[in-house]
């Protein structure tokens, strides 16, 4: 089975500019959810969606937004670039399993998409 | 405020010895817990997960221990190799507003010495 792939894998923009980012989750997956990295702050939270539904969002400003479709794979935009928006920014997949706690509960990661902001 | 903490931002042990990494908690509403290991420039991998019910879980050289009144983890590597040598995070889960909601700790830098 294929695994959690993201494009593009690099990308440089200026601040300003806007930004769309890619995910498609491993095959079955309807969860899908987006973090940001950075140095020192771990993996931050910034929404998850779910049957094309975002279900749950983390504290940032509205200029990140995303997206699921219908076949699962999932977008995540930023308008309005930063300087401090450079981060790798992940994507995770999971069965959601609805009954009971296990391997359904596992989020599977994608390699990241790496933004540089100038 | 931090739900997940991992306070060791660094370890280094010796080849073939045991590594151990600590993670705490806060929210004891957290019911599932996992382990990630993080290369640079690749998205973490699991590793493996233990439920709340459970205290132990193994897998091959990784063993997950969950200490609840102490809202405590740890994750134990026996024997370490070199190739364990990357970030780990820990991550906590629970339900809630109709989602399973993962809160990731700031990971520990593992070397593991030849």
């Amino acid at each position: 089975k294929a695994g959690v792939t993201q494009t593009p894998r690099y990308l440089i923009k200026t601040r300003g500019q806007q930004v769309t980012l890619s995910c498609s989750p491993i095959s079955g997956h309807r969860s899908v959810s987006w973090y940001q990295q950075t140095p020192g702050q771990g993996l931050q939270f910034l929404f998850e969606y779910f049957s094309e539904t975002q279900r749950n969002k983390g504290n940032f400003p509205g200029r990140f937004s995303g997206r699921q479709f219908s076949n699962s794979r999932s977008e995540m935009n930023v308008s309005t670039l930063e300087l401090g928006d450079s981060a790798l920014y992940l994507c995770a997949s999971s069965l959601l399993a609805l009954s009971g706690r296990g391997v359904g509960d596992t989020q599977y990661f994608g390699p990241g998409t790496r933004l540089t902001v100038l | 405020d931090q739900q997940v903490k991992q306070n060791s931002p660094s370890l280094s042990v010796q080849e073939g010895r045991i590594s151990i990494l600590n993670c705490d908690y806060t929210n004891s509403m957290f019911d599932y817990f996992l382990w990630y290991k993080k290369y640079p420039a690749e998205g973490p991998t699991f590793l493996i997960s233990i439920s709340s019910i459970k205290d132990k879980n193994e897998d091959g050289r990784f063993t997950v221990f969950l200490n609840k009144s102490a809202k405590h983890l740890s994750l134990h590597i026996v024997p370490s190799q070199p190739g364990d040598s990357a970030v780990y995070f820990c991550a906590a889960s629970e339900w809630a507003s109709g989602t399973y909601k993962y809160i990731f700790g700031t990971g520990t830098r593992l070397k593991v010495l030849a």
